[in-house]
């Protein structure tokens, strides 16, 4: 069974820090998604990363897939309060329906 | 451009009562499409997936069902709910291993 462990489970931070997200696996994946969702809403996708060393980065965000496709990580500087939100990875498991497989998430709270 | 529809956005059922949540993709054709659930705060749990008409496949036991009368339909229904059965649903849509778009989920609270 693959399986994605999501580090910290919750983070409360001040606005301006900068901070990691950390997605692990002890399993290939073929890509790696991230998602943020906000309460009483469904996830949004993020980024999608797919080749092993691949750096993305959407603004103040940068993902990044490990050279093994087994994990990825999450960084966002100078976070504000609008980061606030729970961000979970997802992977494509075996086979060819799409499913994809989702860390636990991590809670992010940004302070003002 | 597609858009998922997911209704209701909240319900309140007495235990034993029957449910049925509705899903519906507009703008595309033959989606896979998939139920989860979710626990306040946490990851999303699969229970069934589908890539057709008529096709399920369920990855957990439980008491629930799913069927797939259309092509852009996908439906999630119990005869007799339980407690435990409380949790945020959320339905979405994908074509092979892309991204996933999400519904706006329903919050389904079993009295």
């Amino acid at each position: 069974t693959q399986l994605l462990e999501q580090s910290p489970q919750f983070l409360s931070i001040q606005e301006g820090e900068n901070l990691t997200v950390y997605c692990n696996s002890s399993s290939v994946f073929s890509s790696l998604q991230w998602y943020r969702q906000e309460p009483g809403e469904g996830p949004v996708l993020l980024v999608t990363v797919v080749t092993g060393g691949e750096v993305k980065k959407l603004k103040r965000l940068t993902f990044q897939f490990g050279d093994a496709r087994k994990d990825s990580s999450l960084h966002i500087t100078a976070a504000q309060p609008g980061d606030t939100g729970l961000y979970l990875c997802a992977g494509h498991g075996s086979g060819n329906t799409g499913k994809l497989i989702f860390g636990q998430g991590t809670t992010l709270q940004v302070k003002p | 451009s597609q858009t998922i529809h997911q209704w209701p956005a909240t319900l309140v059922q007495p235990v034993g009562s029957p449910l049925s949540l509705e899903c519906t993709v507009e703008g595309t054709s033959n989606p896979n499409l998939y139920w989860y659930r979710q626990a306040a705060g946490r990851g999303l749990q699969l229970l069934f997936y589908s890539v057709g008409i008529g096709q399920i496949s369920s990855e957990v036991p439980q008491n629930l069902s799913a069927s797939r009368p259309q092509d852009r339909q996908f439906i999630l229904s119990s005869k007799k709910l339980l407690l435990s059965d409380s949790s945020f649903y959320l339905c979405a849509w994908s074509y092979g291993n892309y991204g996933y778009t999400f519904g706006s989920g329903t919050r389904l609270t079993v009295v």
